[in-house]
C-alpha cells in the first residue's frame, strides 16, 4: 500500500490550491479516504471524508474546511483530492491523505505535502 | 465536539520503564479510540484500534484499555524506538478529533 500526495506549495492569502493523493497496492475504490493536517509544530486534526461508491461518495467536513475545501476522488485514478479555496494562513501545515481501514481507524498515511500560505 | 483531553503532554522516561498515557473523552465514545504514534518528520503510524486491539505488526508491549470515557495506552518496557509523540483520536463522531499529543522522551 502507498500513498502520496502532491500539490503543495506556497500561496497567497485568498488563493486556490488542489492536492492530490496517489494511493496504489489496495482496492481503492472499497475504501473512505480522509485528509488532515498537521500544523508546524502542532498537533493532528482531521479535515475531510469521502466515502465509498457504496456510501454514495458521500462527504464530511470540519467547521475549518466547510464551505472552503472540497474532497473529491476519482476511482479510476486511485486517487483522493482536495480542492481549498480562499486559503487562510492559519490553513499553512503538511496535509496527509490516509486510508480508513474499515474498522474505524486509519491504517496507512503518505508522507504528506506542505501547504504555505503567506504574503 | 468531542475533546480529547490527553495526560501527560510530556512524559520523560528511560528504557525498560512501563510507560501509561491517559486520554480522557468529554462525551462517551465507546470503544471507538485510536492511538497512534508519530515520529519526527513522519506520517502517524497506527498502533491500536477499538481501544485495545493491537495493529498487525505492532510490537505487544504495547497495550490499550478503557471504554467510555477514559482510556490508556501503555507501553509495558519502553525501548529506544518508541520515543516519540503519541496521540489519541476518536472515531464515534464528526469531527474527528484528536488529543493534543504526548510526547516520550529520553530521560
Amino acid at each position: 500500500v502507498e500513498l502520496v500526495e502532491s500539490g503543495g506549495g506556497l500561496v497567497q492569502p485568498g488563493g486556490s490550491l488542489r492536492l492530490s493523493c496517489a494511493a496504489s497496492g489496495f482496492i481503492f475504490s472499497d475504501h473512505y479516504m480522509d485528509w488532515f493536517r498537521q500544523a508546524p509544530g502542532k498537533g493532528l486534526e482531521w479535515v475531510a471524508r469521502i466515502r465509498n461508491r457504496n456510501n454514495g461518495y458521500t462527504t464530511e467536513y470540519a467547521a475549518s474546511a466547510q464551505g472552503r475545501f472540497t474532497i473529491s476522488r476519482d476511482d479510476s485514478k486511485s486517487s483522493v483530492y482536495l480542492q481549498m479555496n480562499s486559503l487562510k494562513i492559519e490553513d499553512t501545515a503538511l496535509y496527509y491523505c490516509a486510508r480508513d481501514s474499515k474498522k474505524y481507524s486509519h491504517d496507512y498515511w503518505g508522507q504528506g505535502t506542505l501547504v504555505t500560505v503567506s504574503s | 465536539d468531542i475533546q480529547l483531553t490527553q495526560s501527560p503532554s510530556l512524559l520523560s522516561a528511560s528504557v525498560g520503564d512501563r510507560v501509561t498515557i491517559t486520554c480522557r473523552a468529554s462525551h462517551d465514545i465507546k470503544n471507538y479510540l485510536v492511538w497512534y504514534q508519530q515520529k519526527l518528520g513522519k506520517a502517524p503510524k497506527l498502533l491500536i484500534y477499538f481501544a485495545s486491539t493491537l495493529q498487525t505488526g505492532v510490537p505487544s508491549r504495547f497495550s490499550g484499555s478503557g471504554s467510555g470515557t477514559d482510556f490508556t495506552l501503555t507501553i509495558s518496557s519502553l525501548q529506544p524506538e518508541d520515543f516519540a509523540i503519541y496521540y489519541c483520536q476518536q472515531f464515534d463522531d464528526y469531527p474527528l478529533t484528536f488529543g493534543g499529543g504526548t510526547n516520550v522522551e529520553i530521560k
